[in-house]
C-alpha cells in the first residue's frame, strides 16, 4: 500500500499521560499535514510542514502539542498531559510539490482519554 | 480566517436522483476547492476538485461548479447510487496557505 499510513490506529489513555502518534506519507510528498477531527465535525487543521520544517501551526495547537518531522520524511505527533478534551481522530494528511494543495488523507489514529 | 458553511446538513434521495451540496466560503484569496467523501469510521477521500481559474468540472457522475463572484462551489452527484450514501466535506484553500479549511459536512442518505 503506497497510500499516507498511520500508527497506531486506535489509543486508549488514561488521562495526565503522554501520547505519540506517527505518519508516514505518500512516498516523495514533501508536504505533511496534521487534521483533528471529533464527532460530527469536519477534520481541523493543525499544522503543515514543508520537508522537515514546520510552516504553519492552528491555535489549536496548544503548548501540550508538538509535532516534528526531522528528515522529511515521516511525522509524529506527542500530546503531553492528555486531557478528555484531546479526545478525536487525529487524521494526516500529504500532499507532492506539483499539486501541492491536493492532499491524501491516512486512516487517522483514534485517540480516547478516559 | 475563512469561515465555510455548508447547505444542506443532511439530504435524502432516492436512488438515482440527483443531488446537490452547496459551500459557501468567506475568503475571496481562496483558490482551491475540494470535495471530500467520508464513510463512516473512514478516511476522508478526495473525490473531485477544482481551481479558481475554472467555473467547472466534470468526472463521470460528480461535478463540481464554482462561483467566485459569489464565493461558493457546488457539489453535483447524478444518478444516485447506494453507495453514496456518506457524509461530504467541501474545504476551500486560500492563497499561500496549504491548510484546508472543512465545512461542517452534509450527510447523504441515498434510498435504494
Amino acid at each position: 500500500d503506497t497510500g499516507v499510513s498511520q500508527d497506531p490506529r486506535h489509543k486508549i489513555t488514561k488521562r495526565g499521560q503522554n501520547v505519540t502518534f506517527r505518519c508516514d506519507p505518500i512516498s516523495e510528498h514533501n508536504r505533511l499535514y496534521w487534521y483533528r477531527q471529533t464527532l460530527g465535525q469536519g477534520p481541523e487543521f493543525l499544522t503543515y510542514f514543508q520537508n522537515e520544517a514546520q510552516l504553519e501551526k492552528s491555535r489549536l495547537l496548544s503548548d501540550r502539542f508538538s509535532a516534528e518531522r526531522p528528515k522529511g520524511s515521516f511525522s509524529t505527533l506527542e500530546i503531553q498531559r492528555t486531557e478528555q478534551g484531546d479526545s478525536a481522530m487525529y487524521l494526516c494528511a500529504s500532499s507532492s510539490g506539483r499539486a501541492a494543495e491536493t492532499q491524501y488523507f491516512g486512516p487517522g489514529t483514534r485517540l480516547l482519554v478516559l | 480566517g475563512e469561515n465555510v458553511e455548508q447547505h444542506p446538513s443532511t439530504l435524502s434521495v432516492q436512488e438515482g436522483d440527483s443531488a446537490v451540496i452547496k459551500c459557501t466560503y468567506s475568503d475571496s484569496a481562496s483558490n482551491y476547492f475540494p470535495w471530500y467523501k467520508q464513510e463512516l469510521g473512514k478516511r476522508p477521500q478526495l473525490i473531485i476538485d477544482i481551481r479558481s481559474n475554472v467555473g467547472e468540472k466534470k468526472d463521470q457522475r460528480i461535478a463540481v461548479t464554482l462561483n467566485k463572484t459569489a464565493k461558493h462551489f457546488s457539489l453535483h452527484i447524478t444518478e444516485t447510487q447506494p453507495e453514496d450514501s456518506a457524509v461530504y466535506f467541501c474545504a476551500p484553500s486560500g492563497a499561500g496557505s496549504y491548510q484546508l479549511t472543512f465545512g461542517k459536512g452534509t450527510k447523504l442518505s441515498v434510498i435504494p
